[in-house]
Parts: C-alpha cells; structure tokens; sequence
C-alpha cells in the first residue's frame, strides 16, 4: 500500500533560520497536500500540489512536487515562532476521494 | 473565513454508550469526511459522505459507526457501544468538489473522545 514518509520527525530552529520538511511517497503522487495542526487542535490547509515540478508559495512557506511526483518538500524562511506545530503531508490515492497523510513532523521555534 | 465547526471540544464516555459527534461544514460544500487520529499516531479517514449517502469508507469504519446530514448544515457521526479503543481526535472535514479533483478538504478543530 502507498506511505508517506516525513522527515525530519521533529525539528528544533532558532528564530529567523531558514527550514525544510520532506515527505517522500512509495509511490507517484495523485495530489499532494500540505496542513499544519497546533497541538490539540484542527488542520489547517496550507497548499496544494498538482503537477510534476509545481512550486507554490504564500507568505514565507514555499511547497515543491519534484519532476517524478514522489517527493515533496516545504522550506520555511526566516521562521518564527507562530510557525510552530505540526506539519502534515496527505495524498489522495487515484479514484479515491480521501486523503492519507505521513507521520507529521513537529516543528518548534526557539525565540 | 469559513470555517468546519465542531461540538463537542471535548467528550467524555462511559464505555459501551453511545456517542454524537456534531459537525457543521462550510455551506456551499458538497463533500463532507470524518477523519481520526489515535494520539500519537496518524491521521485516518473514516468515511465520506456526497449527496445524503456514504462514497466511501475505510476499514475502520464498521457497523459500529454511522453518519448522517439530518438536516442542512450538520453532519454527525455516531458511534454505538463505544470501546477504549475508540478514544481518539476525530476530525470532520468538508471540500467543494471531489479530493482526487484536487479540491483541498478544509478541517474543523475536532473533537476529542474519551472513553472512560
């Protein structure tokens, strides 16, 4: 069955460093979500990739699908600490109208 | 912003009651899931429900389980004969269109269970 693998599992940056999380599909990716989850509470959608090599961005959170839609990575720039949480990849599978999601890395943002 | 509401934050059960986990999703959406997340582990689909019926359901998602829309805005889950086991965060969530149509699916904050 198809996973997604995040890394790093958790990520400790001071204020202002730039940060990547990875996610990496065992197999090509339909679509592909980013969400972010404050401790005991909701997803919140942060971006949505599509196409092999599409980059978006909003605010200081930029998302990329490599070429072969396997592997997806978000870089945070100049980080604060409202950045903090948990970052979420999900996937759809083909022809199937729900997502799974990877494991979730934590990232915690020291002022 | 619209926003999936949830009721309640916070629920407490004694095990084998049943329990009604309330979602209101965003009002023109047409697609409407239920999702958990055992703590610690991933986030899972349950179900989905599109034009009054179920799409889709995981294997989790056994007679134990049910959903309806019962009027216009809400959309609940009820789980019958709770077990420790289904202590969780359930997460309702609604899209405008179908997710492999890559229309994102906007969450609500969940609802904690505990089954005492």
């Amino acid at each position: 069955s198809q996973e997604l693998e995040q890394s790093p599992q958790s990520l400790i940056v001071q204020e202002g460093k730039n940060l990547t999380i990875n996610c990496t599909s065992s197999k090509t990716l339909y679509g592909l979500y980013w969400y972010k989850q404050k401790y005991g509470e909701g997803l919140i959608f942060l971006m949505m990739l599509q196409k092999g090599g599409e980059e978006k961005s909003h605010e200081k959170i930029t998302a990329k699908l490599d070429e072969k839609k396997q592997q997806s990575s978000l870089h945070i720039t100049a980080s604060q600490p409202s950045h903090a949480g948990i970052y979420l990849c999900g996937a759809d599978r083909t022809g199937a109208n729900n997502l799974f999601f990877g494991t979730g890395t934590r990232l915690t943002v020291i002022p | 912003e619209p926003e999936v509401t949830q009721t309640p934050s916070h629920q407490v059960t004694q095990m084998g009651q049943e329990v009604i986990l309330r979602c209101v999703p965003i009002s023109n959406h047409l697609y409407f899931y239920w999702y958990r997340q055992i703590l610690g582990q991933k986030v899972e689909f349950l179900v989905s429900f599109y034009n009054n019926e179920i799409s889709e359901k995981s294997e989790i998602f056994d007679d134990q389980f049910s959903v309806e829309r019962p009027d216009g805005s809400n959309f609940t889950l009820k789980i019958r004969s709770t077990k420790l086991e289904d202590s969780a965060m359930y997460f309702c969530a609604s899209s405008w269109g179908q997710t492999y149509s890559n229309q994102p699916q906007h969450f609500g904050d969940g609802t904690r269970l505990s089954i005492l």
